[in-house]
């Protein structure tokens, strides 16, 4: 079965830019998560969607930051404008749903650094 | 609130030597405890989960509910083991998110 694909693998941007992130989740999968993982952290939950409504955004900067799963299968993360504390990885990962524990499956991530 | 911490951010050790990583939690309610593992140049995945109660590549984990411990144990380690180890912790009462450590960096020494 494929995994779940992220893209860019890498982007570099100017501070105060724009940048998105594109996550395609593993098929049939209900649930779809971004997580932010800055070094030497573990990944931290920005937001988590079940099909296209939104579970959780608690920990989501939602002055800066703004994702959508349309549809319920895709989704894009955003970031506008971007500040330096924001380089990272941002890991997208999927899992059956939300309701009981299932396993969630990672993408490779997307390095962000933000100069 | 629920938090995991690994004290540990190194740990090295010889091929064949036992290893601990050790993680303590914080969580009002029951708890799901995790562990994650990410080798070199791979994605982040499922070692093993402790409601499974199995032991995945001579990996156990116990969950310890009166020292709020979920400790990952082998009894010799092999070179293959090195990879970053993440606890994670999930509960009912916050839709299962997972709460990750900070991790800890395993090395096996030949």
């Amino acid at each position: 079965e494929a995994g779940v694909a992220q893209s860019p693998r890498y982007k570099i941007i100017e501070k105060r830019q724009s940048v998105a992130f594109w996550c395609n989740p593993i098929s049939g999968h209900a649930t779809l998560y971004w997580y932010q993982q800055i070094l030497g952290q573990g990944p931290k939950l920005l937001i988590q969607f079940q099909n296209n409504g939104v579970v959780d955004d608690s920990q989501l900067p939602k002055d800066r930051f703004s994702a959508e799963r349309l549809k319920g299968v895709d989704s894009t993360l955003k970031i506008q404008p971007a500040k330096l504390e924001d380089s990272a990885v941002y890991l997208c990962a999927s899992s059956l749903e939300a309701r009981v524990p299932y396993e969630q499956y990672f993408g490779p991530g997307t390095r962000l650094t933000v100069t | 609130a629920q938090r995991v911490t690994q004290p540990e951010k190194l740990l090295s050790v010889f091929k064949g030597a036992p290893v601990e990583l050790k993680c303590n939690y914080s969580y009002s309610g029951s708890p799901e405890l995790f562990w994650y593992v990410q080798y070199s140049r791979q994605r982040l995945q499922l070692l093993l989960r402790h409601i499974s109660r199995e032991s995945i590549k001579g990996f156990t984990a116990d969950l310890n509910k009166g020292e709020t411990s979920f400790h990952l144990k082998k009894p010799f380690a092999q070179e293959e083991d090195s990879a970053m180890y993440y606890c994670a912790l999930s509960g009912r009462g916050s839709n299962y998110k997972l709460t990750f450590g900070k991790g800890t960096l395993l090395t096996v020494n030949p």
